[in-house]
């Protein structure tokens, strides 16, 4: 079955640590995206990317990283510079040829400061 | 500014009766889009609005679009338990990217 894969589902990141959160997809979308979710409230998109080697930033990029090197991937690194990384964070993916579609969701990485 | 906003922020109500959530967007767009969100998990498409006059309905749930009035509506009709979740609107101002509603908790009870 196609969908969007995101690891690990809980993790926890030590002052000053860096850590790299996963997304991949099956469904040969053209663009992807990371939101981050606080407790009560929506998602504000942190990077997102339409084509391979190509990304933008979104509107709270600061302490955040990304790379796409494959189609297929979009890993997001939670750098030291991100002093309150708690929240929920979601990986999404897009076709974007043809009709309007939605977006697909992962089922989200939940990262907690140790 | 680019803002979405949706009431009411939370929403009890009894089973059998009917509801509405309202999304209101600050610019022009034309392509509006639902999800439901239960507690800890991720989303999930409910509806995706593309034109003025859209309407769009699954269930117990209707949507609709009024690009003049920058509004769309969640109509919940005969409620049930199962219908508890976050329901969020999103839209696209022609970029691809979704600006979200702050989302509408629902609890639906007996």
């Amino acid at each position: 079955d196609g969908g969007i894969t995101q690891s690990p589902k809980y993790l926890f990141r030590k002052e000053g640590q860096n850590v790299t959160l996963s997304c991949e997809q099956n469904l040969n979308h053209d663009a992807m995206y990371w939101y981050r979710q606080d407790p009560g409230q929506g998602l504000r998109l942190i990077y997102y990317s339409q084509i391979v080697n190509d990304f933008q930033k979104g509107d709270i990029a600061e302490g955040y990283s990304v790379s796409r090197e494959k189609k297929e991937s979009f890993p997001l690194t939670v750098t030291s510079a991100q002093k309150n990384p708690t929240a929920f964070y979601l990986c999404a993916s897009k076709k974007l040829s043809g009709a309007n579609q939605p977006q697909h969701f992962g089922d989200g990485t939940r990262l907690s400061i140790l | 500014e680019l803002k979405v906003e949706q009431n009411p922020l939370f929403l009890s109500m009894q089973e059998g009766k009917n509801y509405t959530i309202y999304c209101n967007y600050s610019t022009t767009s034309d392509r509006l889009y639902w999800y439901r969100q239960d507690p800890g998990k991720s989303l999930e498409s409910l509806f995706v609005l593309l034109s003025n006059g859209a309407v769009k309905q699954e269930g117990r749930l209707m949507a609709s679009l009024d690009t003049k009035a920058r509004l769309s509506t969640l109509h919940i009709t005969a409620a049930v338990h199962d219908l508890s979740a976050t329901y969020f609107c999103a839209v696209d101002y022609n970029t691809d990217k979704l600006i979200f509603g702050t989302g509408t908790r629902l609890q639906v009870f007996p």
